[in-house]
């Protein structure tokens, strides 16, 4: 069965400062990737998503991931980051072959931006 | 605007009663679904619905019910059954079932258990 793993369960970062949250997930012939935001009491949005393509996929708030097969990582990246980023971040993964109710999602990992 | 909304966005029951959790969309996705969120956990999936009529389990459906009458409301009931009902719950939907489709999710309805 798919798994996701979030290397990191809080990340605290000064502003201005680089941030990479990592995301790995089990192998499987076809899978999309996708990076969810979640601002407190509020339901996810999504980031960005891999289909196919080009490895790096770029999204919206200036973040960006790359996508790395042969890791079976999926790493979420900002170069500057900014109060407001605060939140929680969720990697998950869906496999063409079953749907998306079959979507995984990973435990989340939540960015704290200080000042 | 499109989008889903789900009320009331806090919810206190007493153990052993019933509660239904509402679920509304106006974007006409074809499939909604219900999730459990639990601090450290991620998001588990208790139902999902691909089509008017038709829902299946998740991960995690005993002690939950739902319908699916029309397609813009996909309502959760938690019944007495749940042992541990007291969660955090997100409503999605997706224009098809299809694996490639992102979710938008609702602003969640936070449920006490007491």
């Amino acid at each position: 069965a798919q798994s996701v793993t979030q290397l990191d369960s809080q990340v605290p970062v000064f502003e201005e400062a680089p941030v990479e949250l990592r995301c790995n997930y089990s192998s499987s012939v076809s899978v999309y990737l996708f990076w969810y935001v979640q601002y407190p009491n509020q339901g996810l949005q999504l980031l960005l998503k891999y289909l196919s393509g080009s490895t790096l996929v770029k999204g919206i708030n200036g973040f960006e991931a790359e996508f790395n097969k042969s890791q079976t990582s999926f790493h979420l990246r900002k170069p500057s980051v900014h109060i407001s980023d605060t939140a929680e971040y969720f990697c998950a993964v869906s496999d063409r072959d079953t749907g998306g109710f079959k979507t995984i999602f990973g435990a989340g990992t939540r960015l704290f931006v200080k000042a | 605007d499109g989008g889903i909304t789900q009320s009331p966005k806090y919810l206190f029951r007493k153990e052993g009663q019933n509660v239904t959790l509402s679920c509304e969309q106006n974007l006409n996705h074809d499939a909604m679904y219900w999730y459990r969120q639990d601090p450290g956990q991620g998001l588990r999936l208790i139902y999902y619905s691909q089509i008017v009529n038709d829902f299946q389990k998740g991960d995690i459906a005993e002690g939950y019910s739902v319908s699916r009458e029309k397609k813009e409301s996909f309502p959760l009931t938690v019944t007495s059954a749940q042992k541990n009902p007291t969660a955090f719950y997100l409503c999605a939907s997706s224009i098809a079932g299809q694996a490639d489709y992102e979710q938008y999710f609702g602003p969640g309805t936070r449920l006490t258990v007491t």
